[in-house]
């Protein structure tokens, strides 16, 4: 079982839909969550974190935490074709990745017009 | 600030070369680390360092060594490149342990 899971896609959603990101972790003890933006060609942006179960808002995105199922996921309300991305899950904070974090493959999200 | 930053940018070797990765951050981190990133795969750590003096192995260290004598900067040294290294390799650094990574632009390495 990989540490960190997440559906590779592509995801497509039409231009102001909401998307809907997915990511599973083995490590119960797990203490902090990231999601990550990369675009074709270029290094992963920090666009979320979250460390407490429930929802956390800023501007379009969305992530929410639930620790008892294992899971974090992020919504993308009004998706843009800008949106158009790999989302890349991260965790830390477990006690087999101490100090680091475990990526997931990431999923890579399209938005047509 | 200007962050994180890799140099070079693009480089291509051939087998058997060496090459220094280089990777400077302004922030004033402690942590560092080097990844690896094959088309279509996530992020592998290769080498991370918890401040300067101190460096431990990633997931896939074997044919790459680091350095870290100061808070700024952390090469990553190819020995006897092979086809297998081409890829893309980030630096990333991080005020805390376990906290969110800044990533640096990257450099593109072809290893023929």
């Amino acid at each position: 079982q990989k540490e960190v899971e997440q559906n590779s896609g592509p995801l497509s959603v039409p231009e102001g839909a909401i998307a809907s990101l997915n990511c599973t972790y083995s490590d119960r003890g797990s203490q902090s969550f990231f999601w990550y933006r990369q675009y074709s060609g270029k290094s992963p942006e920090l666009i979320m974190f979250i460390y407490s179960n429930g929802d956390k808002e800023d501007g379009r995105f969305t992530a929410q935490l639930n620790k008892a199922s294992q899971y974090v996921s992020l919504l993308i309300r009004d998706s843009q074709p800008s949106d158009s991305a790999t989302y890349l899950c991260a965790v830390s904070g477990g006690s087999s990745n101490t100090g680091k974090l475990i990526f997931g493959q990431g999923t890579t999200l399209q938005v047509k017009p | 600030n200007a962050g994180v930053t890799q140099t070079p940018k693009f480089r291509i070797l051939k087998i058997g070369q060496s090459m220094t990765l280089q990777c400077t951050q302004d922030m004033n981190h402690n942590y560092m680390y080097w990844y690896r990133q094959d088309p279509g795969m996530g992020l592998k750590l290769i080498y991370y360092s918890v401040g300067a003096g101190i460096t431990d192995k990633g997931e896939v260290p074997n044919g790459y060594n680091v350095s870290r004598s100061t808070t700024e900067d952390f090469p990553l040294r190819l020995e006897l490149a092979a086809p297998s290294q081409t890829s893309v390799y980030f630096c990333a650094s991080s005020l805390r342990e376990g906290g969110e990574q800044f990533f640096g632009p990257g450099t593109r390495l072809t290893v023929l």
